[in-house]
């Protein structure tokens, strides 16, 4: 059922440091990739979102790279703190359905 | 609004008993999704609901496992009979149909099959 693979599984990030995850996906049809954020205990909440059409969008600390001939996206964490230390999680959708990737779980040491 | 509704938060049983979580959505989203976390697999996706329908259940896995909505503020997630490998967080979600607007999602149940 997996049609998002997201690596790495893990990562530790010295404060200051930048972060990325990286995701690659299978069905064409997805026309939406968000990325969510989950802190342990909660449930995971939008962080930053991107269509095709675009091939960056930054927020603040966060920007989403996206590159649709290669089907693959990624979430780059500028100055990581350790407040970002979470589980974040990219997924694709279309219209209706949403599909998550596996998550990796960020570490950032001060 | 309070958000996505989830209750039990933590729920304990027997194997072989049966277990029902449920869900509350944000009110006016009419999709509902279902989805299971755990470490080896991440966020599965379950099953979703759009306009009270279900439209893909090919992620339920196993027949054991069975979901409702009958009205567009209620759903249930039922698993009968309950195995140990079912422990998971269980968690569900809402949205907006169409317009690829932002899931939000409720706490969680923490589901612990002994």
């Amino acid at each position: 059922q997996q049609q998002v693979k997201q690596s790495p599984q893990s990562l530790i990030v010295q404060k200051g440091g930048i972060s990325i995850i990286n995701c690659a996906y299978e069905n064409t049809a997805f026309d939406y990739f968000p990325w969510y954020q989950q802190f342990p205990g909660k449930g995971p909440a939008l962080l930053i979102a991107i269509r095709p059409d675009v091939s960056e969008k930054k927020e603040g600390r966060f920007t989403i790279s996206f590159n649709k001939s290669a089907k693959q996206f990624s979430l780059h964490i500028m100055d990581s703190q350790p407040g970002d230390s979470a589980t974040y999680f990219c997924a694709a959708s279309r219209s209706d359905k949403l599909i998550f990737g596996t998550g990796t779980r960020l570490q950032v040491f001060p | 609004d309070a958000g996505v509704i989830q209750s039990p938060r933590h729920e304990v049983t027997e194997m072989g008993q049966e277990v029902t979580l449920r869900c509350k959505p944000i009110s006016g989203h009419n999709s509902l999704f279902w989805y299971r976390q755990t470490m080896m697999r991440g966020l599965e996706l379950l099953i979703y609901f759009n306009n009270n329908v279900p439209i893909d259940d090919s992620g339920m896995p196993e027949d054991r496992f069975s979901a409702k909505m009958p009205n567009a503020s209620f759903s249930t997630l039922k698993i009968q009979p309950s195995e140990p490998r079912d422990s998971a967080v269980y968690f569900c979600a809402s949205r907006m149909t169409g317009m690829n607007t932002e899931a939000f999602f409720g706490q969680g149940t923490r589901l612990t099959v002994v």
